[in-house]
């Protein structure tokens, strides 16, 4: 079936201040894709949505996409504590599925 | 922004007994989801619905029915609860078809099966 792989696979430490690039792989071309974020049992909280492989910003954060790699990038610049967490990302190949990657937790040290 | 509502926050069920989620969006939007999330598993998809009166099964199904009732209501029962669904449970809805795949979660409900 459709799978979605993040790196960094499991988490990635930075320094307040660093950027940090999360990337999201699929087996498929795809429709849209969506990036998430999750603090330790909370809700999924939308950071960017992109269709048509778009670029999308957000403040600090932009989402770029290669669709010939099928591959898409969420770019966190001058990176802050509080940005600490867990990045998903999700695609929609078509149809009504939506496919999660496992995530990437984030964790950023003063 | 979204909103998407779920109760109960936390449910501690009985192995046999049944247990019913309920998930609320006042978005009017089509298409609503359930998911579980479990570690090393990440996010599965359990039932969806395209609308009112429809539910669809999505890739987890077994052990779980869907009732959607109106455009704003999505309810995921458990008839027979047991440990292995001990999980938390985001529900989520979005436009859906042509319109965009976008979407809005709720804040899970942490369920509990002894």
């Amino acid at each position: 079936g459709q799978q979605v792989q993040q790196s960094p696979p499991a988490s990635l430490v930075l320094q307040e201040g660093e950027n940090a690039e999360l990337q999201c792989t699929y087996s498929t071309t795809l429709n849209s894709m969506q990036w998430f974020y999750q603090r330790p049992g909370g809700r999924l909280v939308s950071l960017l949505y992109s269709p048509s492989w778009a670029e999308q910003r957000g403040g600090r954060l932009t989402s770029s996409a290669a669709s010939n790699e099928s591959r898409s990038s969420l770019h966190i610049s001058s990176s802050q504590i509080t940005d600490s967490g867990t990045y998903l990302c999700a695609m929609e190949p078509g149809g009504y599925k939506v496919v999660f990657g496992s995530g990437t937790r984030l964790l950023v040290s003063p | 922004e979204a909103a998407v509502t779920q109760s109960p926050r936390n449910k501690v069920a009985v192995t046999g007994g049944k247990v019913t989620l309920s998930c609320n969006q006042t978005n009017n939007h089509n298409n609503m989801y359930w998911y579980r999330q479990d570690t090393g598993h990440g996010l599965r998809l359990i039932h969806y619905s395209y609308g009112a009166g429809s539910t669809e099964k999505g890739d987890i199904p077994d052990g779980y029915k869907a009732s959607r009732p109106s455009q704003e209501n999505f309810s995921l029962i458990l008839e027979l609860a047991t440990p292995s669904q001990t999980s938390v449970y985001f529900c989520a809805s979005g436009h859906g078809g042509a319109i965009s795949y976008e979407q809005y979660f709720g804040p899970g409900t942490r369920l509990t099966v002894l």
